[in-house]
């Protein structure tokens, strides 16, 4: 059965940082990574799909990269802003529809 | 408008009512889904559906029913709803055509079971 771990569980940083979080998943069998942003009794927004086959994407300020053989990711924010404070989620697809993670639940300070 | 709509995006109801949660998609997609999410459990899967004569059970569907009525429409039903079904529901879908295909999710319907 796969399993999907986040850490850290919260993450609070000071605005402009750069900061990571990790994605681990049990097993490397995955058609793709997704990663998505919610905010707090909202939906999930997908911010950026990684298939199987690539190492990583990037989208403006955020960068997602993909270790299948490990089994990890992890999404690179740089120069943290405010309106980045949001619980991330990372989901892998493969046999079965998508298995999530916890999430983290980031908070940028001004 | 939304790709994904769910209806209706907030419910309070009374233990052993049935209720109907329902999702309309505009994307064309073949696969739809719905999940609940409960704090410190995370999203779980509860039903899907890869065609509309393909149903199929998640990790959690004691309790829940669903209808795919259409291509474009995935319902999930609480036949006698309790306290412990109070979370919050996403619909989802995706496109059934490729291997590596992006998900995409309604706003979710937050249900209360008094």
């Amino acid at each position: 059965k796969q399993e999907v771990t986040q850490i850290p569980a919260a993450l609070s940083v000071p605005e402009g940082e750069n900061l990571v979080l990790n994605c681990s998943f049990t097993d490397s069998a995955i058609y793709n990574l997704q990663w998505f942003r919610q905010d707090p009794g909202k939906g999930l927004t997908s911010l950026l799909l990684i298939q199987s086959s690539q190492r990583e994407q990037t989208s403006g300020r955020l960068n997602a990269s993909l270790d299948k053989s490990s089994g990890r990711s992890t999404l690179y924010i740089a120069a943290s802003q405010p309106g980045d404070s949001a619980t991330y989620l990372c989901a892998v697809s493969g046999n079965t529809p998508l298995v999530f993670g916890k999430g983290t639940r980031l908070s940028v300070i001004a | 408008d939304a790709d994904v709509t769910q209806t209706p995006r907030n419910r309070i109801t009374k233990t052993g009512k049935r209720i109907m949660l329902e999702c309309s998609q505009t994307k064309g997609h073949d696969r739809m889904y719905w999940y609940r999410q409960d704090p410190g459990l995370g999203l779980r899967l509860i039903y899907y559906s890869f065609d509309v004569k393909d149903i199929n059970k998640g990790e959690i569907s004691d309790g829940y029913s669903v209808s795919r009525q259409a291509q474009a429409k995935f319902s999930l039903s609480l036949e006698s709803a309790i306290p412990n079904q109070t979370a919050l529901y996403f619909c989802a879908t995706s496109d059934g055509t490729g291997i590596s295909t992006e998900a995409f999710f309604g706003q979710g319907t937050r249900l209360t079971v008094v």
